[in-house]
């Protein structure tokens, strides 16, 4: 049991270059969320997908794209990255009916020069 | 909107201290709270949660957490401070529906030995 696994760790991009940051979790949660988490400011929802085939903004989804392939993988996707999404960014999932319980993957960090 | 506030970026203790970490929500309604913890280069892990009930709420690695809606505080205590307690504390306060989260800018607790 993995629990949340995200890949890759570690990414450096250059400016207008796009990406896709993949997300899968082994808990048969229904719930899958991305965060990013920047200093001084702690974790922002990006978006979050309530259940298979439905997906929502959070706070900053400006930039980003998300797709939720299977009740199982939830990916992000910077189409041209900027400076302003150098960030770490965590996956995190939860199962129905206990979404307050959240469980995190242990991030990727994205540099974007 | 909600926000969380923890006061103090930064805070040392004593091995063997009392741990103290402060926050402050604000919301329209009785909000469901949360304490996570980070350790260097891993994801979030829940320490406890208040959402209905008790108000004085217990959690993982002997620490507690009083929900105190008159004060809009949710603080973070533990009797006594361990050098393995040494991390990074987020608050977070979500709506009822549990998928909007709302995180505070965080606490890296040091414990000198």
């Amino acid at each position: 049991n993995a629990g949340v696994t995200q890949t890759p760790k570690f990414q450096v991009l250059k400016t207008g270059q796009s990406m896709t940051l993949q997300c899968a979790q082994d808990m048969n949660h229904n719930s899958m969320y991305w965060y990013r988490q920047d200093p001084g400011m702690g974790l922002r929802l990006i978006y979050y997908s309530a259940s298979e085939g439905t997906t929502d903004k959070g706070e900053v989804p400006n930039g980003y794209n998300v797709s939720r392939l299977n009740k199982r993988e939830f990916s992000l996707r910077l189409e041209s990255a900027a400076p302003s999404q150098t960030s770490v960014y965590f996956c995190a999932s939860s199962a129905i009916g206990r979404v307050y319980e959240q469980y995190f993957g242990p991030g990727t960090r994205l540099t974007v020069t | 909107a909600q926000s969380v506030t923890q006061l103090g970026s930064h805070v040392s203790v004593s091995e063997g201290a009392l741990v103290l970490l402060r926050c402050n929500y604000s919301s329209s309604v009785p909000p469901y709270l949360f304490w996570y913890v980070q350790y260097p280069n891993q994801g979030l892990q829940l320490l406890l949660k208040y959402t209905t009930g008790a108000t004085l709420v217990k959690g993982i690695n002997g620490f507690e957490a009083e929900f105190k809606k008159s004060e809009t505080s949710f603080h973070l205590t533990k009797p006594s401070a361990h050098m393995s307690d040494a991390a990074e504390y987020f608050c977070a306060v979500s709506d009822l529906s549990g998928n909007q989260f709302y995180f505070g800018t965080g606490t890296s607790l040091t414990v000198i030995p």
